[in-house]
Order: C-alpha cells, then sequence, then structure tokens
C-alpha cells in the first residue's frame, strides 16, 4: 500500500498571501489530521477530519481551515500568511471510525515545509 | 487533561551503549501511549505504542518501552545504540475522545557517537 502522500514538499511565500497543502492518506483510512512543527511550539494539533466532516480542532486562528473530499483526501488552507506560519504541516490518517479506537494508529506523511518570507 | 512530558531535549550516547529516553504522563483515564521517530527533512514514524495488552511493549528497530502505571512513565530504550538511530524521538498520547488528536511531548533529539 502507497503510504500518506503531501503536496507540494516545499512551499515559499510572501506575507498576506493564502496557501492551500494537500494530503492523500492511506487508501481505505477515512480519518485525516493535520499538525503544525515548529522548534519553538513543537508538534501541534491543527484538526481532524473524517468522513468530509470535521471531528476535532486545536487552538489556531479561524486564518487556518481545512476539509476533506468524498475520497478521504484532505486540504489545508492558511490565509493571510504570517511569519510565524513557518513550520513543517504534517499530515496523518488512520482508518478512524469506532472500529479503530484509541489505540490505532495514525501514519504520518512526509510533511510539506512551509516558509513565509 | 491528557499531557506527555519528555525529559531531557538532547541525548547523547556513545554508539552500543544504552539508549534510554524518557517520557511521563498525565492522564485521568488509560492511556494509549506511542513513541513515534523523525528523521531530519522526514515525517514521523512508529516505533512502538502501549495498547494495555501488555506492559512490555517492542517495537521496530530494536526499541522497547515499559509502561509504569505507578511511576506514570512509558520510558524508551534500546540495549546498543547505532549510528542510525540518530533522529528526534517523540512520545505521545492519545487523546481522551475517540479522535485522531494525538497530544505529543517536546521531543528528544539522540545523538549517537561513534
Amino acid at each position: 500500500k502507497a503510504g500518506v502522500t503531501q503536496t507540494p514538499r516545499y512551499l515559499i511565500k510572501t506575507r498576506g498571501q493564502q496557501v492551500t497543502l494537500s494530503c492523500s492518506p492511506i487508501s481505505g483510512h477515512r480519518s485525516v489530521s493535520w499538525y503544525q512543527q515548529t522548534p519553538g511550539q513543537g508538534l501541534q494539533f491543527l484538526f481532524e477530519y473524517f468522513s468530509e466532516t470535521q471531528r476535532n480542532k486545536g487552538n489556531f486562528p479561524g486564518r487556518f481551515s481545512g476539509r476533506q473530499f468524498s475520497n478521504s483526501r484532505s486540504e489545508m488552507n492558511v490565509s493571510t500568511l504570517e511569519l510565524g506560519d513557518s513550520a513543517l504541516y504534517l499530515c496523518a490518517s488512520s482508518l478512524g471510525g469506532l472500529a479503530g479506537g484509541l489505540q490505532e494508529t495514525q501514519y504520518f506523511g512526509p510533511g510539506t515545509r512551509l516558509l513565509v518570507l | 487533561a491528557q499531557s506527555v512530558t519528555q525529559l531531557g531535549s538532547h541525548v547523547s550516547v556513545s554508539e552500543g551503549a544504552l539508549v534510554l529516553l524518557r517520557c511521563n504522563y498525565s492522564s485521568s483515564v488509560p492511556p494509549y501511549l506511542f513513541w513515534y521517530v523523525q528523521y531530519p527533512n522526514q515525517g514521523l514514524q512508529l516505533l512502538l505504542k502501549y495498547t494495555s495488552a501488555a506492559t512490555l511493549v517492542k517495537g521496530i528497530n530494536g526499541f522497547e518501552a515499559e509502561f509504569k502505571k505507578s511511576e506514570t512513565s512509558f520510558h524508551l530504550t534500546k540495549p546498543s545504540a547505532h549510528m542510525s538511530d540518530a533522529a528526534e524521538y517523540f512520545c505521545a498520547v492519545r487523546h481522551s475522545s475517540n479522535t485522531g488528536k494525538l497530544i505529543f511531548g517536546q521531543g528528544t533529539t539522540l545523538q549517537v557517537k561513534p
């Protein structure tokens, strides 16, 4: 099975612009979670989508949004970029649903590295 | 609220020496704990996870971790370090709700000296 893929891998934007990142989960996985990784704050949960619905949301401003499509692919969007948005954005997928449970493994993609100038 | 604390942001060992990376958790419910590894410019890879089936959990690449409820710990160990083990290691706890949310520790960078 192919792993979690994220595109693009690298991105350079300027302040005020917006950006869209894409994540394709492992085939059959219905849950997609997004995380932001920075040297100062570490790994922080952004949000999770399951069956096209946002199931959980982290403590990020409304500039950060996401969606999930019927094929489970997910996108996240950041509007009005700020310098502090420079980070590695990681996507993780899992089966989701009740059958998965809390012990279910999340599989991470390689990430998209965003640099805001 | 659930949380994990990793003691030591940097650990340095010699090749062949014991690796011990510390993780303590805080949880009011039985925790589901995970260790992930991240190599430079890559995503996270699962090393092992605790699921209450056994307190000693064996993972990939020779790593193992022991769940100790009395100490609220889930430390990661490897008997003999290899140069290829140099990476950043993260301990994580699954959020109590049945979602995909993981709460991560701050990470520990492992340096392996020849």
